[in-house]
């Protein structure tokens, strides 16, 4: 099983291009969430999923949409990349008062 | 929203030392984990404990619930224990985790 992973590993964008970054699990989890990490900080929570076709903000949503069209797949969606997007970002995925577990994470680098 | 706060901000270790890792929260949780970020940048879940205690070979953590924090145990250390270690929170009635700033350990040989 491949658990949680997170394509692109590196990327680099110009302001205001745009870009995908792409989740997709094999454990059956219902929760799936976007996370970035700043330089020298915790994780800060971005979106997150309940399940197909529901979604909810986080604590740093702007800048960023979601969608969740089936139970595997959890995208985020970039649309005019600033600098102050610079970061990881991390998807992981849980169930109701379980453990997340993290995918390797996409480092993304916005110029 | 709850408050998490890590103790010591770092922590630098020779080999062979003990360490323990602080947590305090704000609120009751649902939800309390313990990972550790190697120098790749890599998550790695150490230990699932809304409450009581669990060992992981030379890991251990506390959580006193009642009490509002969380101890990690480091045994016998070596140096690819270093990196950074989190802990995070699920609020009662979220299903949000909330991040501590972390704990930067560094152990020389």
């Amino acid at each position: 099983n491949a658990g949680v992973t997170q394509t692109p590993k590196f990327r680099i964008l110009k302001i205001g291009q745009s870009m995908t970054l792409q989740c997709a699990q094999d454990m059956n989890h219902n929760y799936m969430y976007w996370y970035r990490q700043d330089p020298g900080m915790g994780l800060k929570l971005i979106y997150y999923s309940v399940g197909a076709g529901i979604t909810d903000k986080g604590e740093v949503p702007n800048g960023y949409n979601v969608s969740r069209s089936t139970t595997e797949d959890f995208p985020l969606r970039l649309e005019l990349a600033a600098p102050s997007q610079t970061s990881v970002y991390f998807c992981a995925v849980g169930r109701t008062n379980q453990e997340q577990y993290f995918g390797p994470g996409t480092r993304l680098t916005v110029t | 929203g709850i408050q998490v706060e890590q103790s010591p901000p770092d922590l630098i270790l020779q080999e062979g030392a003990n360490s323990t890792l602080r947590c305090n929260f704000s609120d009751s949780v649902n939800n309390l984990q313990w990972f550790h970020q190697n120098p790749w940048g890599q998550l790695i879940n150490l230990f699932y404990i809304p409450s009581g205690t669990k060992q992981n070979g030379r890991l251990s953590a506390t959580t006193v619930a009642t009490e509002r924090y969380s101890l990690l145990y480091i045994s016998s250390s070596q140096t690819t224990d270093s990196g950074v270690y989190f802990c995070a929170v699920v609020q009662g009635g979220s299903e949000k985790l909330v991040f501590g700033k972390g704990t930067k350990l560094t152990v020389n040989p």
